[in-house]
């Protein structure tokens, strides 16, 4: 699976949209970008996942770029509880189910 | 609220002990994960179940010896841990739709285990 570059740490005020970049310059044609992120003392959470199209679900959206070297994270209207570490994580499911590595993540404070 | 229940939430044992990690979904999924995660580190996988075989070991130590007794339950038996082992567990579930690559993973909030 393809290795993905994220920067440490971000901050983002309250109310205002949260943009997560996340580096894949070495992705294949058959992996998708998926997004979890873990808020402290919970389990990782799924967020949202593509291939090609940029998608947007009920928690955000997710930006792909044509040569889908990178991508970013949208969360539209941060608020306090969307702090978080948050993981990009590039992978092809080979067999039925996936398996699923876990890089060091962007740690989102969302500031009052 | 989390759909993977896992008991207990806090466990404390000493490095004699046997104890049992708990893991409980009613989704449907039929595999199943077990990852730890040291603090400040991101979660790292352990073992994966697939149709309650065991399909994946990350060449986990052997005083670790996790269980699949059915399709909705996922053990991990502990026994003799090294006070290295004091980490946060987590359980995972996701569909295992033969064919079907792009199927997330579900967690549970993970059980805290510290060794004496």
């Amino acid at each position: 699976d393809a290795k993905t570059t994220q920067p440490p740490s971000m901050d983002c005020a309250e109310g205002r949209a949260a943009n997560l970049p996340c580096n894949h310059s070495t992705i294949s044609g058959n992996e998708y970008v998926y997004w979890y992120r873990q808020i402290h003392s919970q389990g990782p959470q799924y967020i949202i996942h593509g291939l090609k199209n940029n998608e947007t679900n009920e928690m955000a959206s997710l930006i792909i770029t044509e040569d889908r070297k990178s991508s970013t994270l949208i969360l539209p209207h941060a608020t306090l509880r969307d702090t978080a570490v948050y993981y990009c994580i590039v992978r092809a499911s080979k067999t039925s189910y996936d398996k699923v590595i876990f890089g060091p993540g962007t740690s989102l404070s969302v500031i009052p | 609220d989390t759909e993977v229940t896992q008991t207990p939430k806090h466990l404390v044992m000493g490095m004699t002990n046997k104890k049992s990690l708990k893991c409980e979904q009613h989704m449907g999924h039929r595999a199943m994960y077990w990852y730890k995660q040291k603090a400040k580190k991101p979660p790292e996988l352990m073992f994966v179940y697939s149709y309650e075989k065991l399909s994946i070991n990350e060449s986990v130590p052997s005083r670790f010896s996790p269980e699949c007794p059915n399709s909705s339950l996922l053990n991990l038996h502990l026994h003799a841990l090294q006070p290295e082992d004091s980490a946060l567990y987590l359980c995972a579930s996701s569909q295992d739709v033969p064919g079907a690559s792009n199927q997330p993973q579900h967690f549970g909030d993970g059980t805290r285990l510290s060794i004496l």
